[in-house]
């Protein structure tokens, strides 16, 4: 089965909401990367973390290794937040990083 | 600036042509991929190299070859396009297992 399992698949928000994502992981990961897909095709690194929470503007991510668990938190949504975002469990010893199936987000003015 | 450089950016070619995208990295990492996201928009891992060496080779058609001449360059080379190549490949390159860098993809579109 999949590793990193990603939820929701797809999400709406209007402007000025917010909202979470998530990604759970079926073996400990040391740990955890986010990106966004723009609309040129781009992954665009939003956070990197091995534990604790990062903040960036208004994406907050968290990373529970022991938990196996991440989520991005995204507040405040604007119109360019729209995109896809992936959550992925950096290259260990297999070299081989391993993506979610993306949460497809957009946003509503 | 270093990043993860991609060329080209679109390519377009009929089937049972050779094709070939290069990539290279300016971040000093020691580990380069291929990616490959499909029609699904589903990222694939095809190929990891560190340092020039082949550790990942996923399973893919014959007709995909990787090509490394140094830890900074990856190329990949596809003998004889069929319509399913069709996609959007991606090159990344990470150091020492951890964060993993993009490059801006090369999007195939095989008539």
């Amino acid at each position: 089965g999949d590793q990193v399992e990603q939820s929701p698949s797809a999400l709406s928000l209007h402007e000025g909401t917010g909202s979470a994502l998530r990604c759970n992981f079926t073996t400990t990961m040391r740990a955890v990367q986010w990106f966004r897909k723009n609309s040129r095709g781009s992954l665009i690194n939003l956070f990197y973390l091995a534990s604790g929470t990062k903040e960036n503007g208004r994406l907050k991510s968290a990373f529970d290794s022991k938990e196996r668990y991440s989520t991005l938190h995204i507040r405040d949504a604007q119109l360019e937040d729209s995109g896809t975002y992936f959550c992925a469990a950096p290259p260990g010893g297999n070299y081989k990083p391993t993506f979610g199936k993306g949460t497809s987000l957009v946003v509503h003015p | 600036e270093t990043a993860v450089f991609q060329t080209p950016n679109y390519h377009v070619t009929q089937v049972g042509n050779e094709v070939s995208f290069n990539c290279k990295q300016t971040l000093g990492h020691d580990t380069m991929y291929w990616y490959k996201q499909d029609s699904k928009k589903l990222l694939k891992i095809m190929f990891s190299y560190n340092n020039k060496q082949l550790i990942v080779n996923e399973t893919v058609p014959r007709r995909f070859s990787p090509q490394s001449s140094d830890k900074a360059h990856l190329n990949l080379r596809i003998k004889s396009v069929e319509p399913e190549d069709s996609a959007v490949y991606l090159c990344a390159s990470s150091s020492q297992g951890t964060e993993v860098f993009f490059g801006k993809g090369t999007r195939l579109t095989v008539v």
